[in-house]
């Protein structure tokens, strides 16, 4: 039982166009999510997050959308530069404590290419 | 501030075998989350350690067990290698306490076992 996932395996972008990465959710308890990039044989890079009591949050090019009635949320990356090429993962945890304590669920991972 | 680090980064078993994987968290964190990262089945969260003490544990065979000490430093060990064991290591520290915008993750390089 998938409860996070990211229904494209890879996405092609030409640089300096608009990067949008998906992820659907299916547990209604979770109400934080984490973007994080990866590169192989590396660890993930925390990008970005937002919680449940928002729909958007933005940190310089990268930004979250949340559609909590969809469970869907999204990563925009504008505009996309090819150093933002690597993997992205999207992580769902619920809160409070309980028995989620430390326990983020990931997404499959989408292949991001930003070509020059 | 210095990353989460992990020791050692690249680890070959033989089938059997036991292996102990180390974590140092961000200076401050109290909690050490533990994942397995494999092609298959992507990254799935293995435990959480806070304060010395598992609060939380994923579906994995007890063979998977790890332990913190009080300097908030873990250990993950895994007794009795299986082939399907090989897989990249990834602890995540955070402060540990619930709140939507203080427990974001922040992840080690990781260790690649490989088990032979």
């Amino acid at each position: 039982d998938q409860q996070v996932k990211q229904n494209s395996p890879s996405l092609s972008v030409q640089e300096g166009r608009i990067s949008i990465l998906n992820c659907d959710y299916t547990n209604s308890m979770f109400d934080y999510f984490l973007w994080y990039k990866k590169y192989p044989a590396e660890g993930p890079t925390f990008l970005i997050s937002i919680s449940s009591i928002k729909d958007k949050n933005e940190d310089g090019r990268f930004t979250v959308f949340l559609n909590k009635s969809a469970k869907h949320l999204s990563l925009h990356i504008v505009p996309s530069q090819p150093g933002d090429s690597a993997v992205y993962f999207c992580a769902a945890n619920v809160y409070p404590g309980g028995t989620s304590y430390g326990k983020l669920t990931f997404g499959q991972g989408t292949i991001l290419t930003v070509h020059p | 501030k210095a990353g989460v680090t992990q020791t050692p980064r690249y680890l070959i078993k033989t089938r059997g075998q036991q292996v102990t994987l180390s974590c140092s968290p961000i200076s401050g964190h109290r909690s050490v989350s533990w994942y397995q990262q494999t092609p298959g089945q992507g990254l799935q969260f293995l435990f959480e350690y806070f304060s010395e003490t598992q609060r939380n544990k994923g579906n994995f065979p007890g063979r998977f067990s790890g332990r913190q000490f009080s300097n908030s430093r873990s250990e993950m060990n895994v007794s009795t290698l299986e082939l399907g064991d090989s897989a990249l290591y990834l602890c995540a520290s955070s402060s540990g306490w619930s709140g939507a915008d203080t427990d974001t993750q922040y992840f080690g390089p990781g260790t690649r076992l490989t088990v032979l």
